[in-house]
């Protein structure tokens, strides 16, 4: 099966800087990378997302690049803010699956 | 999200003990799953359901089963609880046309003593 492996575990930067968590995965079939984010006490919500067909996606301050061929793919969050602060998941999946193997999750924390 | 609620929020509950998590939408969805968080594991697949009467396992199914009663209802069971059956449970949803993103209810958290 799908294997992710998400790095750093943990993320602590000063707000207004810049933060990266990035993802690898093994089945080269897969062709859907979600993000989600989960505040405190909350349940986890869809952020961002990128299909295998598209390289980059920006929604504001946050982004998503992808390298199919060496399989990982990674979060950019720009202008830190303290609201940014929570636990971060990738996801993977591929159409035929249709099952999302997540990764472990990263803790960000935002310094004021 | 009010679309996808959760009972109960919190159980605490014996080794040895059955108990039932519901899991109900109004969303319309006809994909529903079960996941449990497990702090530095992410989020788990336990069962899934694709419509009512199509239930599959996911990576952890041991210990638990599940009913599809309706398309906006999905429970989970743990048979006979037992502790490390101890985290935070989620049921998520997600569409046959959006297929892809998955809508979570506020998640159970259980304690098996």
């Amino acid at each position: 099966g799908e294997n992710v492996e998400q790095h750093p575990s943990t993320l602590s930067v000063q707000e207004g800087d810049s933060a990266v968590i990035k993802c690898t995965y093994s089945d080269s079939a897969s062709n859907y990378f979600p993000w989600y984010k989960q505040e405190l006490g909350k349940r986890p919500q869809l952020i961002i997302d990128i299909r295998s067909n598209v390289g980059e996606k920006k929604d504001q301050r946050i982004a998503v690049t992808l390298n199919k061929t060496a399989k990982h793919f990674s979060l950019h969050i720009t202008e830190t803010q303290p609201e940014d602060s929570a636990v971060y998941f990738c996801a993977v999946t591929n159409f035929g699956n249709e099952k999302l193997t997540f990764g472990t999750g990263t803790r960000l924390t935002i310094i004021p | 999200d009010a679309d996808v609620t959760q009972t109960p929020r919190n159980r605490i509950t014996k080794t040895g003990k059955r108990i039932m998590l519901e899991c109900s939408q109004t969303k319309g969805h006809d994909r529903m799953y079960w996941y449990r968080q497990d702090p530095g594991l992410g989020l788990r697949l336990i069962y899934y359901s694709f419509d009512v009467k199509d239930i599959n396992k996911g990576e952890i199914s041991d210990g638990y089963s599940v009913s599809r009663q309706a398309q906006a209802k999905f429970s989970l069971s743990l048979e006979s609880a037992i502790p490390n059956q101890t985290a935070l449970y989620f049921c998520a949803t997600s569409d046959r046309q959006g297929r892809e993103t998955q809508y979570f209810g506020p998640g159970t958290r259980l304690l098996v003593l």
